[in-house]
């Protein structure tokens, strides 16, 4: 299996732009997340669909942040506009069930000049 | 919310040494999982707990989930360079609708 494939891997991008994120969960998995990575807080949880359904939004920072999953074989996270302080690695993980055992895809490292 | 509270936050060993790990949280968590980070890579899993009080291994790795519920801890023995990177531990409740928590991770150096 490949795993859990992400796209881009790094993204640099100026104030104000469009970002969308992509992931590819592990086939077979019907629960999908996405976290962000910062050395400030960590790992947090942004929103996790269960069966291409958005179960909890409540870690989405702020209107800008908006996520979907069309099918159980791809999701987006899009940010608009951006933000500097959206600098993170963002990580979408996915797993079967609830969600007990994720598996991490290797991130994207957005960067907001 | 939930939070973990993971220790030490960082730590540097000799090669051969053992090292140990601990989360501990202030509600009851129904299953324990420990992570690593390799730089410029998300966490892999390493060890799921399911029962209070179970003891697990996987090579030099061990983990146990707490009697209490609360806390769990990760050794690695013998430590090794390619166990450098940072180890996170999580957990989820019924009462949470099975989220993860995550610490904020154990960032472990090992000199050869």
């Amino acid at each position: 299996d490949a795993g859990v494939i992400q796209s881009p891997r790094h993204e640099v991008t100026e104030m104000g732009q469009e970002v969308t994120l992509r992931c590819k969960p592990i086939s077979g998995h019907n629960s999908l997340f996405w976290y962000r990575q910062t050395m400030m807080r960590g790992l947090e949880l942004l929103i996790y669909f269960n069966n291409n359904v958005p179960i909890d939004d409540s870690g989405m920072p702020e209107d800008r942040f908006s996520a979907k999953m069309p099918n159980a074989s791809f999701s987006t996270l899009k940010i608009q506009p951006s933000e500097p302080r959206d600098s993170a690695v963002y990580f979408c993980a996915s797993s079967f069930g609830q969600g007990e055992k994720l598996f991490f895809g290797s991130g994207t490292q957005l960067s907001v000049l | 919310g939930q939070q973990l509270n993971q220790s030490p936050q960082s730590m540097f060993i000799q090669e051969g040494e053992d090292v140990s790990m601990n989360c501990t949280s202030s509600s009851i968590f129904n299953t324990w999982l420990w992570y690593k980070q390799d730089p410029g890579e998300g966490p892999v899993l390493l060890i799921a707990l399911y029962k209070a009080g179970e003891l697990t291994s996987n090579g030099r790795l061990t983990a146990q989930f707490g009697i209490t519920r609360k806390d769990s801890f990760l050794n690695i023995s013998a430590s090794i360079p390619s166990d450098v990177g940072i180890y996170f531990c999580a957990g989820t409740a019924n009462t949470n609708a099975g989220k993860s928590t995550f610490g904020d991770g154990t960032t472990l150096t090992v000199k050869p």
